[in-house]
């Protein structure tokens, strides 16, 4: 089974300053990692995936994630944050060959103060 | 990427009652799936609908109380039946296989 764990519900971060959300990551295999931003009363939008190659994936919005096997992780982060950053960030995983659903985290909500 | 409508984008509905929710795509998709997202809580996926078969349920989702229907590669529909106020929620379609791409979401409210 795959699963993904974001351990922290709220992330708190001043304007300007650097983000980091965190996931971590059980699956079988080589996982396919993505991350999604969810902003109120708003549908997903997709932000980056890790399916091979560089560990380090640029996605929309000035967003990176590093991808770690040996940590099992795939954190988000960005070199400065704004207030327009503030919303609810979810990890998702697929298996490879196990279909193309996600499995999702709970989710983390970023706060950026002015 | 795709664009993605759902209709409607909210409803109010009273215990007992079933509401179909339509997901139509700007493109022909393979892949569709239907998620649900309760109340502050992440996604959980419900059912993947492929045209020309019959949708494949995740544990916990049964055919009668969540028919979809899948009658083309651009539409699909799902209906939420004899609703409880636990089945208040937001559904979302999505499409797509490496990367998948969501509705906007319905927000159904059960009385």
């Amino acid at each position: 089974a795959q699963s993904v764990a974001q351990p922290e519900d709220q992330v708190n971060v001043a304007e300007g300053n650097p983000l980091t959300v965190k996931c971590t990551y059980s699956v079988s295999g080589n996982p396919y990692l993505f991350w999604y931003v969810q902003y109120p009363n708003r549908g997903l939008q997709f932000l980056l995936k890790y399916i091979t190659g560089d560990n380090l994936v640029k996605g929309s919005y000035g967003f990176e994630a590093e991808f770690n096997k040996s940590q099992t992780s795939f954190h988000l982060k960005k070199p400065s944050a704004l207030v327009s950053d503030s919303a609810l960030y979810f990890c998702a995983v697929r298996a490879p060959r196990s279909g193309y659903a996600l499995n999702f985290g709970k989710g983390t909500s970023l706060l950026v103060t002015p | 990427s795709a664009v993605i409508s759902q209709k409607p984008s909210r409803d109010i509905c009273q215990r007992g009652t079933s509401l179909t929710i339509q997901c139509q795509v700007d493109s022909q998709v393979t892949m569709m799936f239907w998620y649900r997202q309760q109340p502050g809580q992440s996604l959980t996926l419900i059912a993947t609908a492929n045209q020309g078969s019959e949708a494949t349920y995740e544990s916990g989702f049964v055919i009668d109380k969540f028919p979809i229907s899948r009658p083309n590669l651009t539409f699909s529909t799902l209906t939420v039946s004899n609703m409880s106020p636990e089945d208040s929620s937001i559904y979302l379609c999505s499409v797509g296989d490496y990367e998948q791409f969501f509705g906007p979401g319905t927000r159904l409210t059960v009385l």
